[in-house]
């Protein structure tokens, strides 16, 4: 079956530290992956995304490669601010399951200055 | 392009009593699907619409219910209600072909009194 696992949180860094959340998945086939984000108080939002191996998404200095290989797309950030503190959350959509999506369980993240 | 609209996005509700949340999905995205989430489960999946028919559905009891209007905007009916259905709930929207993610809505907070 389908399945993304996130590692556990919380993380808390500090203020231009560097970023990895692991992602891993499981899918019976050739899945997008992607990573959202949610503020307090709001609902997700794309962060970025990645249909086929190897591909890198990135938007606002994060990044994430599809590795097909390890069945995996950690997230990585090279300075964070204060402003990513928020939860952030895998996903998978696989075609041959109608595009359902399979999310992790989420990653809280503090940034302190 | 307006975003996913929920409404209302603060409920207060009492035991026993039943509640409809309304979703208007982005123009031109016919799949809508929605997202109990509450830190103890953290984002739980409830049914996906696409075209007025529900194509998938989570493993939640029956007073949980959905439809979706011609239109594409969407609605969920919890009857009965109970304390622990309190939680945020997120609709999201998509083109059918899935690649580019969900887009969320802010969601709606129901708190079960």
């Amino acid at each position: 079956g389908n399945s993304v696992t996130q590692m556990e949180g919380p993380v808390t860094l500090s203020e231009e530290a560097f970023l990895t959340i692991n992602c891993t998945y499981t899918a019976t086939g050739y899945p997008s992956l992607f990573w959202y984000v949610q503020y307090p108080g709001e609902g997700l939002q794309l962060l970025l995304k990645a249909t086929k191996a190897d591909d890198k998404g990135s938007n606002k200095g994060f990044e994430a490669t599809y590795r097909k290989e390890t069945t995996s797309f950690h997230l990585e950030k090279g300075s964070v601010q204060v402003s990513d503190s928020a939860v952030y959350f895998c996903a998978l959509s696989d075609p041959s399951t109608g595009n359902q999506f399979y999310f992790g369980t989420g990653t809280s993240l503090t940034v302190i200055p | 392009k307006a975003g996913v609209t929920q409404t209302p996005r603060y409920l207060i509700k009492t035991r026993g009593q039943q509640v409809t949340l309304s979703c208007s999905p982005i123009s031109g995205h016919r799949s809508v699907s929605w997202y109990q989430q509450t830190p103890g489960q953290g984002l739980q999946f409830l049914f996906e619409y696409f075209s007025e028919t529900q194509r998938n559905k989570g493993n939640f009891p029956g007073r949980f219910s959905g439809r979706q209007f011609s239109n594409s905007r969407s609605e969920m009916n919890v009857s009965t209600l109970e304390l622990g259905d309190s939680a945020l709930y997120l609709c999201a929207s998509r083109d059918w072909a899935g690649n580019y993610g969900y887009t969320f809505g802010s969601g709606t907070r129901l708190t079960v009194v």
